[in-house]
């Protein structure tokens, strides 16, 4: 397995247009996690997945912000009408279900909103 | 909420020299702790991680933490650096919250550059 998979690497949209990203997590993980990264800054956490069941998405900052996991694997987010300030680096983590478990990141989508 | 402080956000080091960055995070049981390297334009790798038992965890790349409850502290140390380090590390803990749901809440993140 290649680990996490994020596409694409960057991505430079202009203000007001809708930008979707994707993330292949690692096969046998039912766990997928979005965070949000801007410079000098932690990530920060948007939503997750639990197999296709989306179990927290009130963290995800506006309602133009939305994610998917159709089939349990893959997962696409979406931001629509992009601000400037959506500018920054879009994580996917993937890891198996139970506490005792570590969360595997990809390299994320860097997004810059001009 | 659980949530992670890391006190330090820029350390220098020379390079050979010891390290430690410091973590402290606030959860009403116990936490599953993380530590995560980042070089720069990259995803997070992780170093090391602390489920249960013996509260000093060895990790890759010579790194180790020591998991103290008394100071809901879970510090990152290396005896000695080398440049290849210079990246910026996160603190994170994960807890189980309500209704099987998982929270994995990172710090704002240590820089770590080092002086050849």
């Amino acid at each position: 397995d290649t680990g996490v998979s994020q596409d694409p690497r960057h991505k430079i949209t202009k203000r007001g247009q809708n930008v979707t990203f994707r993330c292949d997590p690692i096969s046998e993980h039912n766990r997928l996690y979005w965070y949000r990264q801007t410079l000098g800054q932690g990530p920060e956490f948007l939503t997750y997945f639990q197999n296709e069941a989306q179990l927290e998405k009130s963290r995800l900052l506006s309602d133009r912000f939305s994610a998917e996991r159709p089939k349990g694997s893959f997962s696409t987010l979406e931001i629509q009408r992009t601000e400037q300030g959506d500018s920054a680096m879009y994580l996917c983590a993937s890891s198996l279900i139970g506490g005792r478990t570590e969360a595997f990141f990809g390299q994320g989508t860097r997004l810059t909103v001009v | 909420a659980q949530s992670v402080t890391q006190p330090d956000i820029h350390i220098t080091v020379s390079e050979g020299a010891s390290l430690e960055l410091r973590c402290n995070y606030s959860y009403g049981a116990t936490p599953y702790l993380f530590w995560y390297v980042q070089s720069p334009g990259q995803g997070l790798q992780l170093l090391l991680k602390y489920f249960s038992g013996d509260t000093l965890v060895q990790g890759i790349k010579g790194f180790e933490a020591e998991f103290k409850r008394s100071q809901s502290s879970f510090n990152l140390r290396k005896p000695s650096v080398h440049w290849s380090d210079a990246a910026e590390y996160f603190c994170a803990v994960g807890a189980l919250e309500g209704a099987g749901s998982y929270q994995l809440t990172f710090g704002k993140g240590t820089k770590l550059s080092v002086i050849p």
